[in-house]
């Protein structure tokens, strides 16, 4: 039961253009959402979040989109750098919910070429 | 910037035998969790711990596991007799809250290798 789906596996993206790396989610539940990158070797690394009340958070260089009647939300990156490359993790749960309901996606490899 | 640190970095053990994988959290944190990530699989929650005791766990967190905070500042997962399918990267974490509004820090992982 996926209720977290990245279906993209990897993206790869040119330096200085936008990266959006998207996540989808089943359970109507969910109202708290939360992206993580993670390089090689190292554990994730939270990024930015957003709850349900808002359809966008933006925090320098990141944005998320969140569009809860499809159930969707996007990370944006805008402009890509190299150093951006790594395995984006989506997160969901509950506003109120302890971090034993957070429900994690697969991941996406992001690849940003100079 | 404090750190969460997980020791070793890479385990490989038999199977049948048991094997303990360390933690220090962060050390203002009172929250502490363990997670697995299967390779080409999501990251799962295994368990959350807080004043000395078990405070949520998941299915996969049978009788064959358990947690420990033998010390002040080490934390500890324990897999009484491995299998193979316990093959995965463990990711120690630690926040100051139990809420999902509240992010984790997370170590750099133990790679556990059963063969």
């Amino acid at each position: 039961d996926q209720q977290v789906k990245q279906n993209s596996p990897s993206l790869s993206v040119q330096e200085g253009r936008i990266s959006i790396l998207n996540c989808d989610y089943t359970n109507s539940m969910f109202d708290y959402f939360l992206w993580y990158k993670k390089y090689p070797a190292e554990g994730p690394t939270f990024l930015i979040s957003i709850s349900s009340i808002k359809d966008k958070n933006e925090d320098g260089r990141f944005t998320v989109f969140l569009n809860k009647s499809a159930k969707h939300l996007s990370l944006h990156i805008v402009p890509s750098q190299p150093g951006d490359s790594a395995v984006y993790f989506c997160a969901a749960g509950a506003y109120g919910g302890s971090q034993g309901n957070l429900i994690f996606g697969k991941g996406t490899k992001l690849s940003v070429k100079p | 910037e404090p750190e969460v640190t997980q020791t070793p970095s890479h385990q490989v053990t038999q199977m049948g035998q048991e094997v303990i994988l360390r933690c220090v959290p962060i050390s203002n944190h009172l929250y502490f969790y363990w997670y697995r990530q299967i390779l080409g699989q999501k990251v799962e929650f295994l368990v959350s711990f807080y004043n000395n005791e078990i405070s949520e766990k998941s299915e996969i967190f049978d009788d064959q596991f358990s947690v420990e905070r033998p010390d002040g500042s080490n934390f500890t997962l324990k897999i009484r007799s491995t299998k193979l399918e316990d093959s995965a990267m463990y990711f120690c974490a630690s926040s100051d809250g139990r809420r999902i509004t509240q992010p984790q820090h997370f170590g750099d992982g133990t790679r556990l290798s059963i063969l």
